[in-house]
């Protein structure tokens, strides 16, 4: 069966410093990925989404990127955090055209 | 008009009552419709997903699509108070990007 891990579950980052988030995908192949960012109190906020090594399509560029090294590998990166980056980070994977997304347990950022 | 609107509530019922959650959107392309539900402070897991119009039930669970209406809804029969969380509505966009939308999520309340 597919999972899904993302990590770290939480962090706290002082402004300005960098940031590396990972998420993997087991038992799938192909999968579309896709990084989201959900602030306190809101909904889920989409940053970018792949549906291949290398095709990287983004939502809200920002000070934020993302880079998919290998076909079930998603990483999320800031060079300079900022306070407004603090939020609950979700990976999701899904397979197919019409499937659904399947979630992370995510990763909580504070910037401080 | 933002893609995905749900109301943020909360909705109030009392144990036993249906709940009854409303979701519409923009993109009048889509194709494919999926529930979630969000306890607070963990990710969202997927209850539904529903890809032509009429009904769909699973359980306690009844999801409802109206494309011509651009309409799309939750049921929850003899809801418990297990089920006070937040439900969020995505639809995955069209043109084949896999982009994948949600609403702001619409807070449940079940009054014991």
């Amino acid at each position: 069966s597919q999972t899904i891990h993302q990590w770290p579950a939480t962090l706290v980052q002082p402004v300005g410093s960098p940031l590396s988030l990972e998420c993997t995908v087991e038992g799938t192949s192909n999968p579309n990925l896709y990084w989201y960012r959900q602030a306190a109190g809101r909904g889920l906020q989409l940053l970018f989404y792949s549906v291949g090594i290398g095709q990287i399509s983004s939502e809200v560029p920002q000070n934020l990127s993302a880079s998919r090294p290998q076909d079930r590998q998603f990483i999320l990166s800031s060079k300079k955090l900022l306070l407004s980056d603090s939020g609950f980070y979700l990976c999701a994977w899904s397979v197919g055209i019409d499937s659904p997304l399947h979630f992370g347990n995510g990763t909580r950022l504070t910037v401080t | 008009q933002k893609e995905v609107e749900q109301n943020s509530g909360p909705l109030s019922v009392p144990e036993g009552a249906i709940a009854s959650l409303n979701c519409t959107y923009s993109d009048r392309g889509s194709q494919s419709f999926f529930w979630y539900r969000q306890y607070s402070g963990k990710s969202p897991e997927l209850i539904m997903f529903i890809y032509s119009n009429g009904d769909k039930e699973d359980g306690r669970f009844t999801a409802q699509l109206n494309k011509a209406s651009q309409y799309v809804s939750l049921l929850i029969r003899d809801s418990q108070p297990s089920d006070s969380a937040t439900y969020l509505c995505a639809v995955k966009n069209s043109g084949g990007y896999q982009k994948v939308t949600f609403g702001i999520g619409t807070k449940l309340q079940v009054i014991p």
